[in-house]
């Protein structure tokens, strides 16, 4: 079972936003703005999309955003495209020795 | 570009040993925190461990799952990370990755991955 919660999958069409969300506790989504996002192709390495619960990294393109709420993050893809389906994960620092990085579950995205 | 290259995986006995590397080029290895993470079969992503850059003492994190077991180490002078696996248990089976973070010195992000290694523990 993993650390944070994730919906196992989520889908839209074309063009559509969707959000993912992903539910920790107060040890670690609630306590750090220190939430990351990864989107994994089938048989590819994971790729980080936001870090910081909200900052994209230099090329990952400005459809994706990320948010926090207490203790759940979020992850909006807005104007779904097909190279977008993909499993996602959701990542939070922890703060302890044998804990550091929790991750979801990872939710698969599937885009109609 | 920074590219990360693991090597070592392969088919190893519950109770053996393993020892994975990750080839490292296109920045200052020495200046970065360098990172392992395994993803199971059909499974999620699962942190392992990681190793400080030696201006914050070379230290290294372990999850509990591997604590005791596994030992990350880092040769700087070839630019590449070690993961020593001992005591391997079938659950140990997975894809490991070796990460680094988008800035130097601290490890907050797993920034850039390798292609990974397959490890099946398996009799």
């Amino acid at each position: 079972q993993s650390a944070l919660t994730q919906p196992a999958s989520v889908s839209g069409s074309p063009g559509q936003s969707i959000t993912i969300s992903c539910t920790g506790t107060s040890s670690d989504v609630g306590s750090y703005n220190l939430v990351s996002w990864y989107q994994q192709h089938p048989g590819k390495a994971p790729k980080l999309m936001i870090y910081e619960v909200s900052k994209r990294p230099s090329g990952v393109s400005n459809r994706f955003s990320g948010s926090k709420s207490g203790n759940t993050a979020s992850l909006t893809i807005s104007g779904l495209q097909a190279e977008d389906e993909a499993d996602y994960y959701c990542c939070s620092y922890a703060g302890s020795s044998t804990r550091n990085w929790v991750f979801g579950g990872g939710t698969k995205l599937t885009v109609l | 570009e920074v590219q990360l290259v693991e090597s070592g995986g392969g088919l190893v006995q519950p109770g053996r040993s393993l020892r994975l590397s990750c080839t490292a080029s296109g920045f200052t290895f020495g200046d970065y925190a360098m990172s392992w993470v395994r993803q199971a079969p059909g499974k999620g992503l699962e942190w392992v461990g990681f190793i400080r850059s030696k201006a914050y003492g070379g230290t290294t994190e372990y999850a509990a799952s591997v604590k005791g077991r596994f030992t990350i180490s880092r040769d700087d002078s070839k630019s590449i990370a070690y993961l020593q696996m001992n005591s391997l248990k079938t659950e140990d089976t997975a894809v490991y990755y070796c990460t680094r973070d988008l800035q130097p010195w601290i490890q907050l992000w797993f920034g850039y991955w390798g292609q990974g290694t397959l490890v099946t523990v398996s009799s």
